[in-house]
């Protein structure tokens, strides 16, 4: 079993909408979870990271942290064109930061 | 955006042969990681480094060699290269200290180096 397993999708929502990304980790020991953006042939760039049990809202994203169900999840409310990318969730159990296979999102004008 | 350059940018090489890539920081970061990522695998973790001449095994470690010398350089040997390691590298590093309880682990990503193994 992969260490952060990811949906690879790809998942199309319509433009304006809510998405809902998501992400399950297998090491109980994870204290930092990270969701990173990547466009096709360019380097991932983070967009949120979380520590602690709840949400964490930055602008449109919100990212949900659940430790006891080993859970993480990233929305995106009015979803635009340029949200249109590759989305990888990362997980650092002690000194590594350990990467799933990652979700393609395709908005749809 | 934190100064990490890779070299080369690309390479083509031949089965058998020996390959290095090189990772450079200026940002002096503490921690500095070498991924690979291929179509449907996502990016796995090949070796990190927590200091100089400390480092460890990521998830795809086999047939790769980890050199850092300075806190600046990160270099990726392949030490007989195979078709099977043809796929983009990721060099990346970050700070991974402690700040007020939160660990700042962002990751500063190189541009990639596009490997061909023919």
């Amino acid at each position: 079993q992969k260490e952060v397993e990811q949906n690879s999708g790809p998942l199309s929502v319509p433009e304006g909408a809510i998405a809902s990304l998501n992400c399950t980790y297998s090491d109980r020991g994870s204290q930092s979870f990270f969701w990173y953006r990547q466009y096709s042939g360019k380097s991932p760039e983070l967009i949120m990271s979380i520590y602690s049990n709840g949400d964490k809202e930055d602008g449109r994203f919100t990212a949900q942290l659940n430790k006891a169900s080993q859970y993480v999840s990233l929305l995106i409310r009015d979803s635009q064109p340029s949200d249109s990318a590759t989305y990888l969730c990362a997980v650092s159990p002690a000194d590594k930061i350990i990467f799933g296979k990652g979700t393609r999102l395709h908005i749809l004008p | 955006d934190a100064g990490i350059t890779q070299s080369p940018r690309h390479k083509v090489t031949e089965t058998g042969t020996p390959v290095t890539l090189r990772c450079h920081q200026t940002e002096n970061h503490r921690y500095m990681y070498w991924y690979r990522q291929d179509p449907g695998h996502g990016l796995r973790l090949i070796h990190y480094s927590y200091g100089v001449k400390d480092t460890d095994k990521g998830e795809v470690s086999d047939g790769y060699s980890v050199s850092r010398s300075k806190t600046e350089d990160f270099l990726l040997t392949l030490e007989s290269a195979t078709s099977s390691q043809t796929s983009v590298y990721f060099c990346a590093s970050s700070w991974a200290e402690k700040v007020d309880l939160v660990a700042n682990e962002k990751l500063f990503f190189g541009s990639g180096t596009q490997l061909s193994v023919l």
